[in-house]
């Protein structure tokens, strides 16, 4: 069965500091990746995705991931973050042939201002 | 466009116990998924439609839980009786189409307290 961890549970920055968040996934086929934020009191939503291509992607905000296959990982980085960047940041995988999304336990991210 | 519509936002309810909830997706929108988040976890899929046919319930606790989505727009999901564990964040999502690459669009959620 797929799974998807996410090791950090909270983390606690600085304004300008870099950010790296790991997860990680089981699942010995093809997939498609992606990260979802929620900012507080909003909903989920789309950060990045990775189907295909360059496995460096990027996404709004100034986001971006590394899918890197030998490691069964899609790590999600940026270079230096915002107070507005605290939320909580979730990590998705299915597999290509299926619409089944599988989540992580997410990353409570705080800036500090 | 607008988002995905849920309600209500907030519910506190004895257990054994019914509630319901309601989403609205957004518009031409074949594909619903009802998700549910408990505390301190991911999403987990509960129930897919695509119109008004079920894809997928194969976690959807059938002894207590029910969905409908009658004329393949608006979903309601049940539960009878509530237990103290379904305590949790249910999450309505839609997208245009089913497909691995295709991502989800999410409602702001109903927040489940049971007592």
């Amino acid at each position: 069965a797929q799974s998807v961890s996410q090791h950090n549970h909270h983390v606690i920055l600085s304004e300008a500091a870099s950010l790296e968040l790991g997860c990680n996934y089981s699942y010995g086929g093809t997939v498609n990746l992606f990260w979802y934020v929620q900012y507080p009191g909003q909903h989920l939503q789309l950060l990045l995705k990775y189907f295909s291509g360059d496995p460096l992607v990027k996404g709004i905000k100034g986001f971006e991931a590394e899918f890197i296959k030998s490691k069964f990982s899609f790590n999600l980085r940026k270079p230096s973050v915002q107070w507005s960047d605290t939320a909580e940041y979730f990590c998705a995988v299915n597999a290509k042939s299926s619409y089944k999304l599988i989540f992580g336990s997410g990353t409570r991210l705080l800036v500090r201002p | 466009e607008a988002g995905v519509a849920q309600s209500p936002r907030y519910k506190i309810i004895e257990k054994r116990q019914s509630v319901a909830f309601w989403c609205n997706p957004i518009s031409g929108h074949a594909t619903l998924y009802w998700y549910q988040q408990i505390l301190g976890q991911g999403p987990k899929l509960l129930i897919q439609f695509q119109n008004n046919g079920v894809v997928d319930d194969s976690q959807l606790p059938k002894d207590r839980f029910s969905a409908e989505r009658l004329k393949g727009v608006d979903s309601t999901l049940k539960i009878q009786p509530a237990k103290l564990e379904d305590s949790a964040v249910y999450l309505c999502a839609s997208t245009q189409r089913t497909g691995g690459a295709t991502p989800l669009h999410f409602g702001n959620g109903t927040r489940l307290t049971v007592t």
